[in-house]
């Protein structure tokens, strides 16, 4: 089954520690996206990636960092600059970046 | 910027028709997208719109004004898995670069009772 997959759903750290979130898509699509989403808010995006090789600040980028460096992969590191990392991210992907996005489960990571 | 306004929550009853309005302001917009959220989930696409109109999917509506910065999603013979929250979604095209970007608004809250 084409697919994103990301894991775990649900991830703890402890302050001051990085951590990295996978995102994994078989759908053949160039584009990936990481965004954030807070209790009642929208989506907000941190980083996203049109080609292999190649990626582009979002938003709210500043903590974050990301590689992507298989068409297939695009991980997301929540480093300790973060201040407020708790929080919901679903990544996404699309064909192009002209085409509607799909997203994968989300990782609900929460730092103490 | 961007600037993307939907109300927060709509309660509804079961077998109705709703209709979620979306208006935003922005420049370089290239698209506007509906999703559907259930709590504890992520995002599923609902529907796209780029030019005026309505596009209709089945038991979901979207209509799109470009000059009014306004749309909205229709859903007929509402169902209570229809319980979620629906993200409208606005994309700019960034000339010279050939990006695209989604920008989200807060997401309105349904509620379907029986």
């Amino acid at each position: 089954d084409g697919g994103i997959t990301q894991s775990p759903k649900y991830l703890f750290r402890k302050e001051g520690q990085n951590v990295t979130l996978s995102c994994e898509q078989n759908l053949n699509h160039d584009a990936m996206y990481w965004y954030r989403q807070d209790p009642g808010q929208g989506l907000r995006l941190i980083y996203y990636s049109q080609i292999v090789n190649d990626f582009q600040k979002g938003d709210i980028a500043e903590g974050y960092s990301v590689s992507r460096e298989k068409k297939e992969s695009f991980p997301l590191t929540v480093t300790s600059a973060q201040k407020n990392p708790t929080a919901f991210y679903p990544c996404a992907s699309s064909m192009t970046g002209a085409e509607e996005q799909y997203f994968g489960p989300g990782t609900r990571l929460t730092v103490t | 910027g961007q600037n993307i306004d939907q109300p927060t929550e709509m309660t509804a009853t079961e077998g109705a028709i709703v209709q979620i309005n979306c208006t935003y302001q922005t420049s370089g917009f290239n698209g506007l997208f509906w999703y559907q959220q259930h709590a504890g989930e992520a995002p599923t696409f609902l529907s796209y719109n780029v030019l005026d109109g309505l596009e209709e999917k089945g038991r979901f509506s979207s209509f799109l004004s470009r000059s009014k910065g306004y749309s909205y999603l229709l859903l007929k013979e509402l169902q209570m898995k229809d319980s979620a929250s629906y993200l409208c979604a606005v994309r700019v095209a960034y000339s010279g670069a050939g990006s695209y970007q989604l920008t989200f608004g807060k997401g309105t809250k349904l509620s379907v009772i029986p």
